[in-house]
């Protein structure tokens, strides 16, 4: 099945400063790979997500890239911002079982002012 | 408003104590799934569904039971909870291509 390591468990970032969080997939047609943050004692949501056919995907402060040859994800925070602080989760999934998430195991975000 | 919904969202009881905890989306979404979070090991799926009376184990299915009786709700059942199921448990829905959405949450205490 699908493994999903994430790099790194725990990021500390002056406010201000770039994040940068890599994820790698073992499963060659898993296809889709969302990103969800989690902010202390709340549920995971939503953040961006990029599908195998595109190699960046932008939003605002957020960026995420994929690499399909080398299997592996990144998510970019730019200009962080205190608001950034959560745990933030890359995931994947195959097309055949497309509603089956793989999630990495976290990074814990720290923005310090 | 569209939503998942879970409940109870906390929930202390004792080992061998049969309990259900239930989920309920209101978008009409042909897949739910049930995951556990503890810390350092991120969101781990216990069971799915694809529509209804379809279901089928995720990576973690020891010790829990489920049903899909009807599409909007998929309950979690612990026949005879373990101290092991102590952990933050998460109901989430979608369709195909559409984002996952997730419930508020259970945090469970087995004693």
């Amino acid at each position: 099945g699908e493994n999903v390591e994430q790099h790194p468990s725990t990021l500390s970032v002056q406010e201000g400063d770039s994040a940068v969080i890599k994820c790698t997939y073992s499963d060659s047609a898993s296809n889709y790979f969302p990103w969800y943050k989690q902010e202390l004692g709340k549920r995971p949501q939503l953040i961006i997500d990029i599908r195998s056919n595109v190699g960046e995907k932008k939003d605002q402060r957020i960026a995420v890239t994929l690499n399909k040859t080398a299997k592996h994800f990144s998510l970019h925070i730019t200009e962080t911002q205190p608001e950034d602080s959560a745990v933030y989760f890359c995931a994947a999934s195959r097309r055949a079982s497309w509603g089956k998430l793989q999630f990495g195991a976290g990074t814990q975000v720290v923005v310090t002012p | 408003e569209a939503q998942v919904t879970q409940n109870p969202r906390y929930l202390i009881t004792v080992t061998g104590k049969k309990l259900t905890v239930t989920c309920s989306q209101n978008m009409n979404h042909e897949y739910m799934s049930w995951y556990r979070q503890d810390p350092g090991l991120g969101l781990r799926q216990i069971y799915y569904s694809m529509n209804v009376e379809v279901t089928d184990k995720g990576d973690v299915p020891e010790g829990y039971k489920v049903s899909r009786k009807e599409k909007r709700n998929f309950p979690l059942i612990l026949e005879s909870p373990s101290p092991n199921q102590t952990s933050l448990y998460f109901c989430a829905s979608k369709n195909r291509g559409e984002t996952q959405y997730f419930g508020p949450g259970t945090r469970l205490l087995v004693l």
